[in-house]
């Protein structure tokens, strides 16, 4: 069983729409759960951090924890063209800030 | 604000040859960690620097090292290049307050021919 797991995508949604991205995870220790987006070719680029269960929301992104379930996700709101990219979940497990990546999942937003 | 900085771009090895990275973290932060990004795959740790020393160590061979400088900038070093060892390498920095919020930089594309 892979430490973090997310569906690969492509995930493809009309423009406008709410795009849910998911991710779920092993290991029970897991301490702090992060969300970044990455463009083909560029880096990582943080988008959402969440420590506690429940949601965050930060404009137009609101990430989700249930840390019973194990299970993570991301929602983007009136998805844009420029979303088009790959959505990577991260954790880091208790007393270690080693991000433990997932493979991604990819986002095509069209038109 | 100067984010994460990383030097250089792109890279081109031979087999067994010896390559440096260099990447100097954002403004602020102390702590520097390097992943590996194959093709496809997410982002795997190599290993992180605090106070010039290796604090954590990822799944990777010896022949992977690195070193933190007092200005807190940092280099990754891999002897005895693979084809394997071709990938994206990424450094990224956190600060002292949310230490495991890590920013990264561009990133080096190294190929191993």
């Amino acid at each position: 069983q892979k430490e973090v797991e997310q569906n690969s995508g492509p995930l493809s949604v009309p423009e406008g729409a709410i795009a849910s991205l998911n991710c779920t995870y092993s290991d029970r220790g897991s301490q702090s759960f992060f969300w970044y987006r990455q463009y083909s070719g560029k880096s990582p680029e943080l988008i959402m951090f969440i420590y506690s269960n429940g949601d965050k929301e930060d404009g137009r992104f609101t990430a989700q924890l249930n840390k019973a379930s194990q299970y993570v996700s991301l929602l983007i709101r009136d998805s844009q063209p420029s979303d088009s990219a790959t959505y990577l979940c991260a954790v880091t497990l208790r007393n270690t800030d080693k991000l433990i990546f997932g493979t991604g999942t990819r986002l095509q937003v069209f038109p | 604000d100067a984010g994460v900085t990383q030097s250089p771009t792109h890279l081109i090895k031979t087999r067994g040859q010896q390559v440096t990275l260099r990447c100097s973290p954002k403004s602020g932060h102390d702590t520097v960690s390097w992943y590996q990004q194959a093709l496809g795959q997410g982002p795997q740790f190599i290993f992180q620097y605090y106070e010039e020393e290796e604090r954590q160590r990822g799944n990777f061979p010896d022949r992977f090292s690195g070193h933190q400088f007092p200005n807190y900038s940092s280099e990754l070093n891999v002897n005895a290049l693979l084809l394997g060892d071709s990938a994206l390498y990424l450094c990224a920095s956190s600060g002292l307050v949310f230490t495991d919020t890590q920013y990264f930089g561009p990133g080096t594309r190294l190929t191993v021919l």
